[in-house]
Parts: C-alpha cells; structure tokens; sequence
C-alpha cells in the first residue's frame, strides 16, 4: 500500500531563516506531488505541483520554492522566512496522468514564523 | 474560473442529529467532486467522491449527490457521533488532461455535543 511521509512535523523558526519541507512516497512511482498551505482557520492553497523529476509548476509567486530531486521526494524551501509564511504546510500524491485522479495527503508540517 | 462555495461554519449539533454541510461549485465540464474531512492536528483525508453526474458517494454513514443542474454536491449523515467532529472540505477537480489541482472550499468546522 501507499504512504506519505512529511517531516518535520512541528517547526518553529525566526523570520529570515532558511526553510526546507521534506515529503515522500513509498508504494507508487512516478505520482504527481502537491505542496498545499492552510492558514489559521482557512481553507487550502495549493502552492506548487509536480509531475515528474526535476517538473515544477508554481500556482501562487511568493517567498517558497520546491524541487524534486527524486520521483518519490518533494522538497518545500525557502531562503529567508516571513511571518506571513506561518501555517500548516500539506503534501499530497496523486496517480500520475490523466483522469479523476483522488488526492491523498500527509500528515503536514506546522510551521510557526517568530 | 473553477471555485467551491461551502455553508459557513462553525456547525454545532447533539449526537444522533442529523446533518448536512452545503457545497456548491462553479466548473466547466464535468468535474469530480470531493469530500474531505481534517480531524484536530491531523492531514486531510478523503470521506467520499463522486466523478458524474447523478453519483452518490458514500462512506462512514456520510453520503453525498452529484446534482449537475444544481452544481452541489452536499454532505449528509443521518445520525452523527461526537467522533465527527472535524473540518469537512469539498473539492472538485477540474475536467482536464495533467496534474488533478483540487479546488478547496474553506471548510465547515463541525462540532458534536454528547
């Protein structure tokens, strides 16, 4: 069966730190992967996707990146944080190519900027 | 373009009421629709889904309807627990070809009493 793992799972940093989100799969290849933000008390904006290594597509111009260094690995980074970058950071799998495909997320990451 | 409208929340109700959490979309095509649910701390996961028109999902007592000439899709049990409690999502994916980018509704907190 499949599964998603993100680490770590709480993270409290100062603004202007450096950030790196780590998300894997096991159990499938080649899956398309989603980096999703929840603000407090909003609904789910979804940042990047990817479908493939190396493939990255951002939904939303701010102060994150992601890479793909390998099929199964999505990586959420950023150089200097702001306050604004606070929340509860998703990742999420899908079967790759076309169709209804379903989504299945991890367990997130709570990122608290101070 | 595509959104997700779901009745505002919170939702307070006693054990064994019954409930239904409104969700309408706006979408071209034939989308596929979803309900998630996010207990306290925890990820999303998928509670149901339907992929055309007239389909009901169904699953943990909680069903849902495809209405094509509505566009919604609300979420109803019969008699609901004080384990329900959570926040309930309705998605939809768009009806074309690459990565499925689900469309999220902010969200309906509901809570049960005993």
């Amino acid at each position: 069966s499949q599964t998603i793992h993100q680490w770590p799972a709480t993270l409290v940093q100062p603004v202007g730190s450096p950030l790196s989100l780590e998300c894997t799969v096991e159990g499938t290849s080649n899956p398309n992967l989603y980096w999703y933000r929840q603000a407090a008390g909003r609904g789910l904006q979804l940042l990047f996707y990817s479908v493939g290594i190396g493939q990255i597509s951002s939904e939303v111009p701010q102060n994150l990146s992601a890479s793909r260094p390998q099929d199964r690995q999505f990586i959420l980074s950023s150089k200097k944080l702001l306050l604004s970058d606070s929340g509860f950071y998703l990742c999420a799998w899908s079967v790759h190519g076309t169709g209804t495909d379903t989504q299945y997320f991890g367990p997130g990451t709570r990122l608290t900027v101070l | 373009g595509d959104s997700v409208t779901q009745m505002e929340g919170p939702v307070t109700l006693s054990e064994e009421a019954f409930l239904t959490i409104n969700c309408t979309y706006t979408a071209t095509g034939y989308p596929s629709l979803f309900w998630y649910v996010q207990y306290p701390g925890e990820g999303l996961q998928l509670l149901l889904k339907a992929t055309k028109a007239d389909d009901k999902g169904s699953n943990k007592g909680f069903e849902a309807t495809y209405r094509k000439e509505t566009t919604s899709f609300h979420l109803e049990k019969g008699s609901v627990q004080v384990s329900d409690s959570a926040v309930y999502f309705c998605a939809l994916s768009p009806s074309q070809e690459g990565a499925q980018k689900l469309v999220f509704g902010q969200g309906t907190r509901l809570t049960i009493n005993p």
